[in-house]
């Protein structure tokens, strides 16, 4: 089946730091790639989002490359901020075939300090 | 607001209660799905309609479980004889057709505490 691989459990940067929170994804279909981020008490929102290889989804200075060669989807920033602390879950959904759902990782709990 | 709406937010039960949670998807999705979280995790597929065909669901889905969208538009999540493990936040999300097609959204999510 589909899996999606975050390395980092918790990241804790400092305000003004750059960013790399790692994803890398395994499906026998070709998917679309999305980065969701969850704030306490709410449920997941979308962050940014690629279609296909080579793609790069951007949002609020985050940027993230569809990298098919590596089956990876890094999430980056060159310059963290504290409003951006929460939890950041990548994940993949199959453009083709049968399966038709989200799968997503664990998570990357992003706590930026001042 | 035209989001995903989900009702109630909260609900702590005694086990072995039955309990409901009810979704209302964006309007024009005829996709729906249903999600569990708990805590430190990602969320986890339960199961998938599209319009009033439930087409997925996961092995998490125990026959404790039922998922029922009877019009193709709200749908509702039962869990009956609830158990401590089943304390989590379930998540409804909807999916629209055409260019946005692959891009699913979330409601708040319901939250469920068995005691």
């Amino acid at each position: 089946g589909d899996s999606v691989v975050q390395t980092e459990g918790q990241v804790l940067p400092s305000e003004g730091d750059s960013l790399i929170v790692n994803c890398s994804y395994e499906t026998t279909q070709y998917p679309s790639l999305f980065w969701y981020v969850q704030y306490p008490g709410e449920g997941p929102q979308l962050h940014l989002k690629a279609m296909k290889a080579n793609d790069k989804g951007r949002n609020k200075g985050f940027e993230a490359m569809y990298r098919k060669e590596t089956t990876s989807f890094h999430l980056e920033k060159d310059s963290v901020q504290e409003s951006d602390s929460a939890v950041y879950f990548c994940a993949l959904i199959p453009n083709t075939g049968t399966a038709s759902k989200l799968t997503f990782g664990t998570g990357t709990r992003l706590q930026v300090t001042l | 607001d035209t989001g995903v709406s989900q009702d109630p937010r909260h609900k702590i039960t005694k086990r072995g209660q039955n309990v409901t949670f009810r979704c209302d998807p964006i309007s024009e999705h005829n996709r729906l799905y249903w999600y569990r979280q708990t805590l430190g995790q990602g969320p986890e597929f339960l199961t998938y309609f599209q319009n009033e065909a439930q087409l997925e669901k996961s092995r998490l889905l125990s026959d404790r479980f039922s998922a029922e969208r009877p019009k193709g538009s709200f749908s509702t999540l039962e869990i009956q004889r609830t158990e401590q493990g089943d304390s989590a936040m379930y998540l409804c999300a909807s999916r629209p057709q055409g260019a946005d097609g692959n891009t699913i959204y979330f409601g708040e999510g319901s939250w469920l505490t068995v005691v």
